[in-house]
């Protein structure tokens, strides 16, 4: 049963555009979420994270924002860079999506 | 620190031989998980350790596949006997204080089952 779900597996966008990463989940007490990216042959890594009691969090580039009301969550990376170019997971409650590869084409 | 440590980076075994694979979670982290990454079910939480003892083992395939955190500073996940469709990504990850929180993972162990 996949409580997190990632359902678009591949993304391509320009360098210098958004890139918007999208995640659902299902379970309503999961009460804090995170964003790790993960390049080949190496483990993921974090990137950002939100609480439940936020509805946006920003980090330089990275911005995620939380709907609770609709269980879904967005990473939006603005300007988007080439080096961005990798595997990205959500995750909550040490549950994690299958993960969006992202390309960022120069 | 020099991170999770994990090995072997690859191990090739044979259908139905034992497969042992190591980790050594980041010194003072109370919590260790195992995942497996697959193409089709992306990474799966198999088993979540903390003080050394397992809370959630729910994600454990089947019998096949045990774990052991014998200190807080070594943890083994086996697989015996091992079969092709075991063939994946194994990574294990620690945190500081529990499953809700960033964790940091290990290089990962690429088993292929043959």
């Amino acid at each position: 049963d996949q409580q997190v779900k990632q359902n678009s597996p591949s993304l391509s966008v320009q360098e210098g555009r958004i890139s918007i990463l999208n995640c659902d989940y299902t379970n309503s007490m999961f009460d804090y979420f995170l964003w790790y990216k993960k390049y080949p042959a190496e483990g993921p890594t974090f990137l950002i994270s939100i609480s439940s009691i936020k509805d946006k969090n920003e980090d330089g580039r990275f911005t995620v924002f939380l709907n609770k009301s609709a269980k879904h969550l967005s990473l939006h990376i603005v300007p988007s860079q080439p080096g961005d170019s990798a595997v990205y997971f959500c995750a909550a409650d040490m549950r994690f999506g299958a993960g969006t590869r992202l390309t960022v084409k120069p | 620190d020099a991170g999770v440590i994990q090995s072997p980076r690859h191990e090739v075994t044979e259908m139905g031989q034992e497969v042992t694979l190591r980790c050594k979670p980041i010194s003072g982290h109370n919590s260790l998980f195992w995942y497996r990454q697959t193409m089709m079910r992306g990474l799966e939480l198999l088993i979540y350790f903390n003080n050394n003892v397992p809370i959630d083992d729910s994600g454990m395939p089947e019998d096949r596949f045990s774990a052991k955190m014998p200190n807080a500073s070594f943890s083994t996940l086996k697989i015996q006997p091992s079969e092709p469709r075991d063939s994946a990504v194994y990574f294990c990850a620690s945190s500081p204080t529990g499953g809700n929180t960033e964790a940091f993972f290990g290089q990962g162990t690429r088993l292929t089952v043959v």
